[in-house]
């Protein structure tokens, strides 16, 4: 049992170019976050979804683009990195249930810098 | 509308001392509550969470935390600092029956042989 995994743990790429960051769960969750974290301002969601089939967009959405691939994949696309999304992202799962019970779980980071 | 804040950026303590680290919230509704602790170069681990039962919430590692509605306070405490403990500490809030979590900024505790 893996939890939430993510790849590339590294990555460096120019402006202007493309990439997506890939993120799977094993734990049979349904829902998927991704976030970023830059110094001094904690993590902030950038899009969220809350089951298979439907996503949409947290405090910091903009240059971002991502796909619910099936219940377990939540990929992260940038189309054309800039600088300032030089960061790390992190993916959380979680089940939708009550209060409780709802715990967010997250996977290592991915470190990415543009340059 | 919900809100966190890590009343200390930075907290030291030495080895053997109690750990205090401050959250305050504001929430429209009532809140669960949960502190993350993050590792150098790791990943978010759940420490503990309030979520409306107990006030005084036990979590890993010897910490715990009070929930007192009247102060909108959270605050994590232990009662004598590990090495180990060394880490950035994030508040964090749920508003009732929403389906994202809110951060503070952290607070980065360093532990002093």
């Amino acid at each position: 049992n893996a939890g939430v995994t993510q790849t590339p743990k590294f990555q460096v790429l120019k402006t202007g170019q493309s990439m997506t960051l890939q993120c799977a769960q094993d734990m049979n969750h349904n829902s998927m976050y991704w976030y970023r974290q830059d110094p001094g301002m904690g993590l902030r969601l950038i899009y969220y979804s809350a089951s298979e089939g439907t996503t949409d967009k947290g405090e910091v959405p903009n240059g971002y683009n991502v796909s619910r691939l099936n219940k377990r994949e939540f990929s992260l696309r940038l189309e054309s990195a800039a600088p300032s999304q030089t960061s790390v992202y992190f993916c959380a799962s979680s089940e939708i249930t009550d209060s409780y019970k709802y715990t967010q779980y997250f996977g290592p980071g991915t470190r990415l810098t543009v340059l | 509308a919900q809100s966190v804040t890590q009343l200390d950026s930075h907290v030291s303590v030495s080895e053997g001392t109690p750990v205090l680290l401050r959250c305050n919230y504001s929430s429209s509704y009532s809140p669960s509550l949960f502190w993350y602790v993050q590792h150098p170069n790791k990943g978010l681990q759940l420490l503990l969470k309030y979520t409306s039962a107990a006030t005084l919430v036990k979590g890993i590692n010897g910490f715990e935390a009070e929930f007192k509605k009247s102060e909108t306070s959270f605050h994590l405490t232990k009662p004598s600092a590990h090495m180990s403990d060394a880490a950035e500490y994030f508040c964090v809030v749920r508003e009732t029956g929403a389906n994202t979590l809110f951060f503070g900024t952290g607070t980065r505790l360093t532990v002093i042989p």
